[in-house]
């Protein structure tokens, strides 16, 4: 069963400063997501990572993966308050009969001025 | 273009109710999810659909059914609620093979008292 962990739960960084999100998983995944959630909303696709070595950039934010430590990390340079909001990221297993989404338990992000 | 939509957003339950949350997409996928979202604990997959006229248990499926009605929708039943079911549920499909997308509808907040 894919375990997902992320660290760290709660972050309050200042603006301008950067930092990085960690995700471990416990097996092998087909696939690695990030996404963003504000209170209150749903969830929103930020990146989608397929393979070992996998780098995707928007903006302020940057994720990659590393299959072989599993380990993917979201990276945020130069924070501004706009990117405060909840992250998450989840591994996904297809067995060729179902493909299941596990998520990590989130982290709480809060730039302040 | 819908996406997921999810009936109804919000909902307040006595102890020992049943409701159904109802959900469609209109992306023609065949994979459907129900998670639910607590406080510190990220989203627990509930039930899944990989196909129409299949379901299969989730990490926590005690006190609920699902219905994969059609190809569209995908329905989560509470036949007695209990407070420890209340929660925020998202609904979500995948269309594995082709999109590396997950999509998710803006959620049910489900309080039970």
């Amino acid at each position: 069963e894919l375990k997902v962990e992320q660290n760290p739960l709660f972050l309050s960084m200042q603006e301008g400063k950067n930092y990085t999100i960690y995700c471990n998983y416990s097996t092998t995944s087909d696939r690695l997501y990030w996404y963003r959630q504000d209170p209150g909303k749903s969830l929103e696709s930020l990146f989608v990572l397929l393979s070992n070595g996998a780098v995707k950039q928007e903006g302020r934010l940057m994720a990659s993966l590393d299959t072989k430590a599993r380990l993917s990390t979201l990276h945020i340079t130069a924070a501004v308050h706009d990117l405060s909001a909840t992250y998450f990221c989840a591994g996904y297993i297809n067995t060729g009969t179902a493909s299941k989404l596990t998520f990590g338990t989130g982290t709480r992000l809060q730039v302040t001025l | 273009n819908a996406g997921v939509t999810q009936t109804p957003k919000f909902q307040v339950l006595k102890t020992g109710q049943s409701m159904t949350l109802q959900c469609a997409q209109d992306m023609n996928h065949n994979s459907m999810y129900w998670y639910r979202q607590d406080p510190g604990m990220g989203l627990r997959l509930i039930y899944y659909s990989a196909s129409e006229g299949t379901t299969d248990k989730g990490e926590v499926p005690n006190g609920y059914n699902v219905s994969r009605l059609n190809k569209r929708e995908f329905s989560l039943r509470l036949e007695s609620a209990a407070p420890s079911q209340t929660s925020v549920y998202f609904c979500a499909s995948s269309e594995p093979g082709i999109s590396v997308e997950a999509f998710f509808g803006q959620g049910t907040r489900l309080t039970v008292v």
